[in-house]
């Protein structure tokens, strides 16, 4: 099984920063890349599908960029906040839907 | 709404028991998952499905079975030929193409006693 990682494995950052994590996967046979938040008690939710190199996806304050040739997407958050408090997952697709390896994610935690 | 059930929140089993886990979609999504987590290890793929009955193993399939008699319903029998199965179980279910992502349930955390 080929590695997915992302780091760092955890963070503490204050209420009002900004701050990014980085999911590293296998260059070769690139399908998909998924990011995923996942809050203490309940299920993870999708947060992004990126399938070309050079997307950038947004959702709110949230931001996801993939690079496919290298291996690598970035998530940003921008004036992080209590409830952006949870761990997020990234997961590789390398072809078909059920092709994904899970990385084993960065717990965030925002002081207020 | 639509979403996925899984049920029990949390299970007690004693060592050479079977256990089965249900995990129930109402989103007419194609394909479900199994997935366990371990402390510092990333998902792991149990089981998939695409069809009504089909399945087939993930990586770590052994001591495990599943069935999908219906599109709506995948659930996972932990038997006792699994060596450490205790462990927090995920289903989840996708469309076709899992191109819009995963929705997952909330889990169900197994303990053997």
């Amino acid at each position: 099984i080929l590695n997915v990682e992302q780091s760092p494995q955890s963070l503490h950052v204050q209420e009002g920063d900004s701050t990014n994590f980085t999911c590293s996967f296998p260059s070769s046979n690139f399908y998909a890349l998924h990011w995923y938040r996942w809050e203490t008690a309940k299920s993870p939710e999708a947060l992004f599908v990126m399938t070309l190199n050079g997307d950038e996806k947004k959702k709110g304050r949230i931001s996801a960029t993939l690079n496919t040739k290298e291996g690598y997407s970035y998530l940003y958050i921008k004036g992080s906040q209590p409830e952006d408090s949870a761990t997020y997952l990234c997961a590789w697709n390398s072809g078909g839907y059920q092709k994904v390896t899970f990385g084993t994610g960065t717990k965030l935690q925002v002081i207020p | 709404d639509g979403g996925i059930t899984q049920s029990p929140k949390y299970l007690f089993r004693k060592e050479g028991q079977n256990v089965t886990l249900s995990c129930e979609q109402n989103l007419n999504h194609d394909a479900m998952y199994w997935y366990r987590q371990d402390p510092g290890q990333g998902l792991r793929l149990i089981y998939y499905s695409q069809i009504v009955n089909d399945f087939q193993k993930g990586d770590i399939a052994e001591g495990y079975s599943v069935s999908r008699e219906k599109k709506e319903s995948f659930p996972l029998t932990v038997t006792s030929a699994q060596k450490n199965p205790t462990a927090f179980y995920l289903c989840a279910s996708s469309s076709s193409s899992g191109l819009e992502g995963y929705t997952f349930g909330s889990g169900t955390r197994l303990t053997v006693v």
